[in-house]
């Protein structure tokens, strides 16, 4: 079965500082990772993808993750944040005939002035 | 990328009462589509995925006779929650895939805040 592991509730950084979310997953076979961003009382939106290539995946508002075959990781980064930045991150993992995308439980990232 | 459109963004019920939602794929065909519900701070709990012109497979643990899926066209797909109680109080999330490829990135509608009373 695969599942995605967010193993922090909340990362709290400061304004300019580089962050890190972290994600690992279980699947078998070749992994399809996504990240999602969800602001309070709206839907999810699209951050990036890992597919094949290319370890390291760029994505929108100039956020980045890298792919780590080994560790089964996934981590979502950012050289500097902003404010604006926080939000609820989701990992997701996608493998099988079926197109489902199966979460992890969410990191509530707080950018603080 | 594509839209996902879902209606309403919010609504209040009685207790005892069905609520429809919809969820639409604006701009693509969506053979298959997701629905999500998601508790106050929890993750996303897929409830069931929702084929066009065939019956709905639910997960496991969702009632298939209280959320009621009807997916009648390639770009509509409903979510009716049947007999609400204010435990089926939730944000409920729909999305789509494009088909026949499974590398895409899934498209989300804004989600449905259910509130019964």
């Amino acid at each position: 079965a695969q599942s995605v592991a967010q193993p922090e509730d909340q990362v709290n950084v400061a304004e300019g500082n580089p962050l890190t979310v972290k994600c690992t997953y279980s699947v078998s076979g070749n992994p399809y990772l996504f990240w999602y961003v969800q602001y309070p009382n709206r839907g999810l939106q699209f951050l990036l993808k890992y597919i094949t290539g290319d370890n390291l995946v760029k994505g929108s508002y100039g956020f980045e993750a890298e792919f780590n075959k080994s560790q089964t990781s996934f981590h979502l980064k950012k050289p500097s944040a902003l404010v604006s930045d926080s939000a609820l991150y989701f990992c997701a993992v996608s493998s099988g005939g079926y197109n489902k995308l199966i979460f992890g439980a969410g990191t509530r990232l707080a950018v603080h002035p | 990328g594509a839209v996902v459109s879902q209606h309403p963004s919010r609504v209040i019920c009685k207790s005892g009462t069905s609520v429809k939602i919809e969820c639409r794929s604006l701009d693509f065909q969506a053979t298959t589509m997701f629905w999500y519900r998601q508790f106050p701070k929890q993750s996303l709990m897929l409830m069931a995925t929702s084929n066009e012109g065939s019956k709905a497979t639910y997960e496991q643990g969702v009632e298939k006779d209280k959320f009621l899926i009807n997916h009648a066209s390639l770009t509509l797909s409903t979510l009716t929650v049947t007999s609400a109680h204010p435990e089926d109080s939730s944000f409920y999330i729909c999305s789509a895939r494009l088909p026949r490829d499974r590398a895409t990135e899934a498209f989300f509608g804004q989600g449905t805040r259910l509130t019964v009373v």
